[in-house]
């Protein structure tokens, strides 16, 4: 059975940072791992995908990366803003279903 | 636009009263997936669909959940009767298939008195 695990739960830096949110799972038998992002009271957002054949996958000041063979993947999010604020959550497909980990709130102080 | 609409957006009811959530997936999608968010529990996968026909619903409370997509466009999610442990937020996401990027709604909050 499929475990996500994030680590850390919660994060609070200044703005400027850089930042890893880091994401775990138990099977690597997948097809992709997708990064989201939450923001309070709304849905979800799709950030990266990553498909299990690649290595990371970028989009602005974000990057995943995704290592299949050790179960792990992590998101880098570059000069953090008091936007990012959010819950980032990572989900893993393999066959049809998609298992979520909990998230990481992450707040960006100003 | 191409997006995943669900609706209500918010309902609340009285134990006991049956409840139906509303999808309609991405246009083209053929993968339709119900999922509950609560704080104790996180994301948790109730149910999914290819083409039309359910997969698994293995991750749903048999006895008053069902789960069904009468058309393409429209998935539906019933609570029958509804408890107070049945508040949370229920998310509706569509995909283009196996192994592709899921899109999600905007979730339907639940609340049962």
């Amino acid at each position: 059975k499929q475990e996500v695990t994030q680590i850390p739960a919660a994060l609070s830096v200044p703005e400027g940072e850089n930042l890893v949110l880091n994401c775990s799972f138990t099977d690597s038998a997948i097809y992709n791992l997708q990064w989201f992002r939450q923001d309070p009271g709304k849905g979800l957002t799709s950030l990266l995908l990553i498909q299990s054949s690649q290595r990371e996958q970028t989009s602005g000041r974000l990057n995943a990366s995704l290592d299949k063979s050790s179960g792990r993947s992590t998101l880098y999010i570059a000069a953090s803003q008091p936007g990012d604020s959010a819950t980032y959550l990572c989900a893993v497909s393999g066959g049809f279903k998609t298992i979520f980990g909990a998230g990481t709130r992450l707040f960006v102080k100003a | 636009d191409a997006r995943v609409t669900q609706t209500p957006r918010h309902k609340v009811t009285e134990m006991g009263q049956e409840v139906t959530m509303r999808c309609q997936p991405i246009l083209g999608h053929n993968t339709v997936f119900w999922y509950r968010q609560t704080m104790m529990q996180g994301l948790e996968l109730l149910a999914y669909f290819r083409n039309r026909a359910p997969l698994d619903d293995s991750g749903m409370p048999k006895d008053r959940f069902s789960a069904e997509m009468p058309d393409a466009t429209l998935a539906t999610l019933k609570i029958q009767p509804s408890e107070p442990r049945d508040s949370a937020v229920y998310f509706c996401a569509s995909g283009a298939g196996q192994g592709l990027e899921a899109f999600f709604g905007q979730g339907t909050r639940l609340t049962v008195v």
